[in-house]
């Protein structure tokens, strides 16, 4: 089993550009995550989506939007990218029979 | 509203030495309790959790983690410290249940001296 899959693994953006992070779990989770990590602020959560259908919005939101495909894959996008936005972004999605998050590898997104 | 503190954000260690890293909460109702492990240029994997059975906790490489709800606390501890666990550590608790919706502390670098 591939788990849960991140791409891409780096990308650097100038300021304003646009782009799409991708993910996709092969386990059969009904609930996906977009973490991002910054340097002593731990993980925090940007969006989720319990179920197929539906997202909603996390601890800090502001200048994303999300996808919930179907129930394997779940994208995130950046609009107009931001300096502040640069981050290490993972995806994760919920085990609720044995109550643990899997995690994707990440994405290491630079905005200049 | 669901927190954790994690405090040092760096602790060194000797390899063989006892491992400690510490971490408070706060939560409005029952916690659900992580510990994750990150290695260089990998996402997270679970150490252990505390979900409201055993107060402690064992998990992999030898870990394990004491919930002690008088102390808000649910530290992690190693006997004996191996240059393997060389790692950033996070302690988490959920918003609410069974749920991915976790709330992290800032981390924790674990740093083993030969």
């Amino acid at each position: 089993n591939a788990g849960v899959t991140q791409t891409p693994k780096f990308q650097v953006l100038k300021t304003g550009q646009s782009m799409t992070l991708q993910c996709a779990q092969d386990m059969n989770h009904n609930s996906m995550y977009w973490y991002r990590q910054d340097p002593g602020m731990g993980l925090r959560l940007i969006y989720y989506s319990a179920s197929e259908g539906t997202t909603d919005k996390g601890e800090v939101p502001n200048g994303y939007n999300v996808s919930r495909l179907n129930k394997r894959e779940f994208s995130l996008r950046l609009e107009s990218a931001a300096p502040s936005q640069t981050s290490v972004y993972f995806c994760a999605s919920w085990d609720t029979i044995n109550e643990k998050l899997f995690f994707g590898s990440g994405t290491q997104l630079s905005v200049l | 509203a669901q927190s954790v503190t994690q405090l040092g954000s760096h602790v060194s260690v000797s390899e063989g030495a006892l491992v400690l890293l510490r971490c408070n909460y706060s939560s409005s109702v029952p916690p659900y309790l992580f510990w994750y492990v990150q290695y260089p240029n990998q996402g997270l994997q679970l150490l252990l959790k505390y979900t409201s059975a055993a107060t402690l906790v064992k998990g992999i490489n030898g870990f394990e983690a004491e919930f002690k709800k008088s102390e808000t606390s649910f530290h992690l501890t190693k006997p004996s410290a191996h240059m393997s666990d060389a790692a950033e550590y996070f302690c988490a608790v959920t918003a609410s249940g069974n749920t991915g919706k976790l709330i992290f502390g800032q981390g924790t670098t674990l740093q083993v001296k030969p």
